[in-house]
């Protein structure tokens, strides 16, 4: 299985709702990342697990919360979020931190807020 | 902090014939990977090629090849007999234990 699996592939949200994004991966691979990426833009880095160690970007706001049940899982939960944070967010694993492999990506999750 | 500019927004090719994509990064590192990646309009970001700094060889995989230049810091992806399915965007990416991307640089293919 050489494959990042995301669901949901669409997500619309209200406001005050509160929802997760799941991505699963099976290549035994020791890092995942979420990234989020608006329309024609590069993607963003949000959060980093690799090793079991978190690494946050500090300009990601607190209504999106990382979690890694295991090696394989990495959700992101969403709370009271906002319309900018409309976007496709990308779940990506890599072999580690050495990126000589680059990294796997899912299909990714639309997400709309209104 | 590392760099990544790909100076051409968008760009068309007729079917079947050759187009060149280019990307310039500035970095200070000595060992480094680049990286080319397609995003389609499935979404999903896929790894074309990818290229090993301390090797002159430029890589190459099927249709697709690289024009690495250390010196000068260009990363440049040469696609032979496009096809449809290499519409997409196609993002320049820099990696030194995390990824840099360039803008991306749009690519239609005419029939």
């Amino acid at each position: 299985d050489t494959e990042v699996t995301q669901t949901p592939k669409h997500l619309v949200m209200g406001m005050t709702n509160k929802k997760s994004l799941k991505c699963e991966q099976h290549m035994g691979h020791r890092a995942m990342y979420w990234y989020k990426q608006k329309a024609k833009k590069p993607p963003e880095l949000m959060f980093v697990y690799s090793y079991e160690k978190l690494s946050i970007n500090e300009s990601v706001p607190s209504r999106f919360s990382p979690e890694c049940p295991n090696s394989s899982l990495l959700n992101l939960h969403l709370h009271a979020l906002q319309p900018e944070d409309s976007a496709l967010y990308l779940c990506a694993s890599s072999q580690g931190t050495a990126q000589f492999y680059g990294y796997t990506f899912g299909s990714g999750t639309r997400l709309t807020v209104v | 902090a590392q760099t990544v500019t790909q100076s051409q927004p968008e760009m068309s090719v007729q079917e079947a014939e050759t187009v060149t994509l280019s990307c310039t990064y500035d970095t200070s590192e000595s060992d480094y990977y680049l990286f080319w990646y397609k995003q389609p309009p499935s979404r999903q970001m896929i790894l074309v090629i990818r290229q090993e700094a301390y090797k002159q060889q430029n890589a190459t995989e099927n249709r697709f090849s690289v024009n690495f230049q250390k010196a000068a810091k260009s990363f440049s992806l040469k696609i032979s007999d496009s096809q449809l399915g290499d519409a997409a965007m196609y993002f320049c990416v820099y990696s030194n234990y995390k990824l840099t991307f360039g803008k991306g640089t749009l690519l239609t293919v005419n029939p």
